[in-house]
């Protein structure tokens, strides 16, 4: 069975550009979660997506918004990049809770 | 509201050593409990996790850890490090039955050295 995957790995945006990345569950997961990892914060909850609804959401600014499609793949949206925004974003599935399996991750840098 | 502190920011063990990495969580219930496992430039893998029953839990790549309910810890323990086990370890805890994000300590930074 295949994994959780994220696309794209890599990104580079500028300060004020928007950007969106994308997470692919495992198959026959529902709930997707979102997770920013940072040197200096740690893992961070940003929001979970659990058949097409927000069922959770962490403690981020407005900028910061995602959504999930029927077929649980899932896309976050980053608006008005900030410096601070630089960091690896995880992408996580779980079949039911407490089960969680993380992506790859993609590792955003704002310049 | 609940936490995870993982007291050691970075231990280094010879190969062939016994490891020990501590976490202590904080939780209003019984919790899930996780271990997870970070390779630089990679995403997390799960490596044991506690539900209930047997305190002692077995994981992959030779790892098991223990909950020990008295103390709020899930230490991760093997018995003989390899260099390929260098990577940064992750515990967490998360809801029993409830729809909370999984809580992450700080990391510990393993390095291993021949």
């Amino acid at each position: 069975k295949a994994g959780v995957t994220q696309t794209p790995r890599y990104l580079i945006k500028t300060r004020g550009q928007q950007v969106t990345l994308s997470c692919s569950p495992i198959s026959g997961h529902r709930s997707v979660s979102w997770y920013q990892q940072t040197p200096g914060q740690g893992l961070q909850f940003l929001f979970e997506y659990f058949s097409e609804t927000q069922r959770n959401k962490g403690n981020f600014p407005g900028r910061f918004s995602g959504r999930q499609f029927s077929n649980s793949r899932s896309e976050m949206n980053v608006s008005t990049l900030e410096l601070g925004d630089s960091a690896l974003y995880l992408c996580a599935s779980s079949l039911d809770q407490g089960q969680t399996y993380f992506g790859p991750g993609t590792r955003l840098t704002v310049t | 509201a609940q936490s995870v502190t993982q007291p050691d920011i970075h231990i280094t063990v010879s190969e062939g050593a016994s490891l020990e990495l501590r976490c202590n969580y904080s939780y209003g219930a019984t919790p899930y409990l996780f271990w997870y496992v970070q390779s630089p430039g990679q995403g997390l893998q799960l490596l044991l996790k506690y539900f209930s029953g047997d305190t002692l839990v077995q994981g992959i790549k030779g790892f098991e850890a223990e909950f020990k309910r008295s103390q709020s810890s899930f230490n991760l323990r093997k018995p003989s490090v390899h260099w390929s086990d260098a990577a940064e370890y992750f515990c967490a805890v998360g809801a029993r039955g409830g729809n909370t994000p999984l809580v992450f300590g700080k990391g510990t930074r393993l390095s291993v050295i021949a």
